[in-house]
């Protein structure tokens, strides 16, 4: 079954400080992964994109990584911001077809002053 | 705004009423989706266009669940006989067929009761 899990569920911290978001996945064939943001009551918004053959990218504070052999990722944000509450969700690309998405269910994160 | 919009924001409604959706999205894209989303869970794949042709439906798309997309530009979903179960946030994103890449841009959704 193509599944994307993610941990922790929530996650608190304090403005300043790095945090790292967990992703596992099971979806078969792989395209892509992505890191959306997406705020209360808002659509998600991408962060980053990464193909097979990428480990790593970057976008601004916000670095994720990528082990397709682990079926692994994580999204590292550096200097949390209080802007940067909101839940991120890891999303992987179905290969085949068209750009069939399949989410995650979120980690929600909340940076206190 | 060349974002994808979507009307309206928030919907409250009774049981059994029929509720519409629209969905307007970036100018230039040719895929448009449709996604629920409940509280605490990510978004879930509903149903996709290409063009005006609707191409792929989730088995969460029930007999009351029909979607439209009349002229390739701005899609309609609507639900007939609501039900409780039917609250939810209702996301609509769009995308240009293209490259590996290819980034779904999703709007404000629709905010769905169901009393």
């Amino acid at each position: 079954k193509n599944q994307v899990e993610q941990s922790p569920q929530s996650l608190i911290i304090l403005e300043g400080k790095n945090c790292t978001l967990q992703c596992n996945y099971t979806v078969s064939p792989f395209s892509n992964l992505r890191w959306y943001k997406q705020d209360t009551g808002r659509g998600p918004v991408s962060l980053t994109i990464m193909t097979f053959s990428e480990n790593t990218k970057s976008n601004g504070r916000y670095t994720a990584t990528l082990d397709a052999d682990t079926k692994q990722s994580s999204l590292h944000i550096t200097a949390s911001q209080l802007s940067d509450s909101a839940s991120y969700i890891c999303v992987v690309c179905f290969s085949g077809g068209y750009n069939k998405l399949i989410f995650g269910a979120g980690t929600r994160l909340a940076v206190h002053p | 705004d060349t974002g994808v919009s979507q009307d309206p924001r928030h919907k409250i409604t009774k049981r059994g009423q029929n509720v519409t959706f629209r969905c307007d999205p970036i100018s230039e894209h040719n895929r448009l989706y449709w996604y629920r989303q409940t509280l605490g869970q990510g978004p879930e794949f509903l149903t996709y266009f290409q063009n005006e042709a609707q191409l792929e439906k989730s088995r969460l798309l029930s007999d009351r669940f029909s979607a439209e997309r009349p002229k390739g530009s701005f899609s309609t979903l609507e639900i007939q006989r609501t039900e409780q179960g039917d609250s939810a946030m209702y996301l609509c994103a769009s995308s240009f067929q293209g490259n590996i890449q290819e980034t779904q841009y999703f709007g404000p959704g629709t905010r769905l009761l169901v009393l």
